[in-house]
């Protein structure tokens, strides 16, 4: 079976750090692969998708970037947080068939301060 | 463009009560719909879905059913229990394309002992 894994689970950081989160799928090969932001009190606001390596779309422009490195690996980063980068991120993945629907991780709770 | 528009949160009510949190979308064509639920803290779980039109998508008592003439896919439980408690992202998606996954902006869903 497939499962996802997106690490860490809550992370706080200075304005002005760099930021790594990083998101695995097992079970599946060549995975659509997704960011999503949830702001507090707020939807999900797709950041960043991916349809196969080094393929990065990106939904809104901003101080985050997203990268692809192996075909079950996308990792979110930053070069300098903002305090508006806190949030929720989710990872979640999809196979590209149809209409199936994506699979999200249990998330990290990003803190700036 | 694509839209999900859901019932204003948050919803309060008791344990046994009758649920409904309404969602309707807009669309140019026939997407598939979803209920997602995300219980606190935690990542987004798929709860059902429905793929055409007159479709009835069921789990955990819950059911919501794909209604086209009005555009909409209300969610529905007969008798809430606290651990329902959660927020519920209704959603869309379009076969063949990975970006176009639409959510609403989620209901909040408390449920008092």
């Amino acid at each position: 079976s497939q499962t996802i894994h997106q690490w860490p689970a809550t992370l706080v950081q200075p304005v002005g750090s760099p930021l790594s989160l990083e998101c695995t799928v097992e079970g599946t090969s060549n995975p659509n692969l997704y960011w999503y932001r949830q702001a507090a009190g707020r939807g999900l606001q797709l950041l960043f998708y991916s349809v196969g390596i080094g393929q990065i779309s990106s939904e809104v422009p901003q101080n985050l970037s997203a990268s692809r490195p192996q075909d079950r690996q996308f990792i979110l980063s930053s070069k300098k947080l903002l305090l508006s980068d806190s949030g929720f991120y989710l990872c979640a993945w999809s196979v590209d068939r149809g209409t199936t629907p994506l699979h999200f991780g249990n998330g990290t709770r990003l803190t700036v301060t | 463009g694509n839209s999900v528009t859901q019932m204003e949160g948050p919803v309060t009510l008791s344990e046994e009560a009758f649920l409904t949190i309404n969602c309707t979308y807009t669309a140019t064509g026939y997407p598939s719909l979803f209920w997602y639920v995300q219980y606190p803290g935690e990542g987004l779980q798929l709860l059902l879905k429905a793929t055409k039109a007159d479709d009835k998508g069921s789990n955990k008592g819950f059911e919501a059913t794909y209604r086209k003439e009005t555009t909409s896919f209300h969610l529905e439980k007969g008798s809430v229990q606290v651990s329902d408690s959660a927020v519920y992202f209704c959603a869309l998606i379009f076969s063949g394309s990975a970006r176009q996954l639409t959510f609403g902006s989620g209901t909040q869903l408390t449920v008092l002992p």
